[in-house]
């Protein structure tokens, strides 16, 4: 089973209109924590946001903001107010806790497949 | 920001050729990290160091070859690679060695490499 989910392999928005990409994760862990990355067409993943499991409120970043349902197992990205430069490929990622418990490292992150985003003018 | 660079950004590699990505962190980071990026496919993560001891290795083949001489630095030596190897290869870094989950990893821009 995938650890990470992300249904839409492509996503359309209209410039300033808000926008949400899905993320669905899968964990028998109590603490994990989740990340979102955007990947513009030249390579770097720079980081938006993060959510730990046992934060109380939604994480937000300035236009990003995390729309997190524990009981669902989902942590959507909401971006509001989208611009032309949020064209891109956007990934969600877990690290769990429980990786520690056996013997190895939190170390890694698991990713989804990712969502291509569009922002048309 | 250009906290993590990576060189070259492009290269283009015969089946025989031997060759090295190089990767440098300004952020003051303990661990790096090599991933690779395949067309359709997740991230998959390859190499973890942590103060500069390998301390992760993803049943990566023999063909690909990591180094980290300082914590700053850290490099992927290929030889010998195959066609399927052609792929982008990202670079990370995160602050910790440690245990936090809050721990984030920030990336290079990457070397896309193509083998023929």
């Amino acid at each position: 089973a995938q650890k990470i989910t992300q249904t839409q392999p492509g996503m359309f928005v209209q410039e300033k209109e808000a926008v949400t990409l899905d993320c669905t994760y899968d964990t028998s862990d109590q603490s994990y924590g989740l990340f979102w990355y955007k990947q513009p067409s030249s390579g770097e993943m720079i980081f938006l946001i993060y959510q730990g499991s046992y934060d109380e409120q939604n994480a937000t970043e300035g236009r990003y903001s995390l729309n997190f349902q524990k009981a669902r197992k989902s942590a959507n990205l909401v971006i509001s107010a989208s611009q032309l430069g949020d064209s891109a490929m956007y990934f969600c990622a877990m690290r769990e806790a429980g990786y520690l418990g056996s013997g190895g490292s939190n170390y890694k992150l698991t990713f989804g497949k990712g969502t291509l985003l569009t922002v048309n003018p | 920001e250009t906290g993590v660079t990576q060189t070259p950004r492009h290269l283009v590699m015969g089946m025989t050729n031997k060759k090295s990505l190089k990767c440098e962190q300004h952020l003051g980071h303990n661990a790096m990290y090599w991933y690779k990026q395949s067309a359709k496919k997740p991230l998959e993560l390859m190499f973890v160091y942590s103060l500069e001891e390998r301390v992760e290795n993803n049943s990566v083949p023999s063909r690909f070859s990591p180094e980290c001489p300082n914590s700053s630095h850290l490099f992927l030596h290929l030889h010998t690679l195959q066609p399927e190897d052609s792929a982008l290869y990202l670079c990370a870094s995160s602050r910790g060695a440690g245990t936090s989950l809050t721990d984030t990893q920030y990336f290079g821009p990457g070397t896309r490499l193509t083998v023929l």
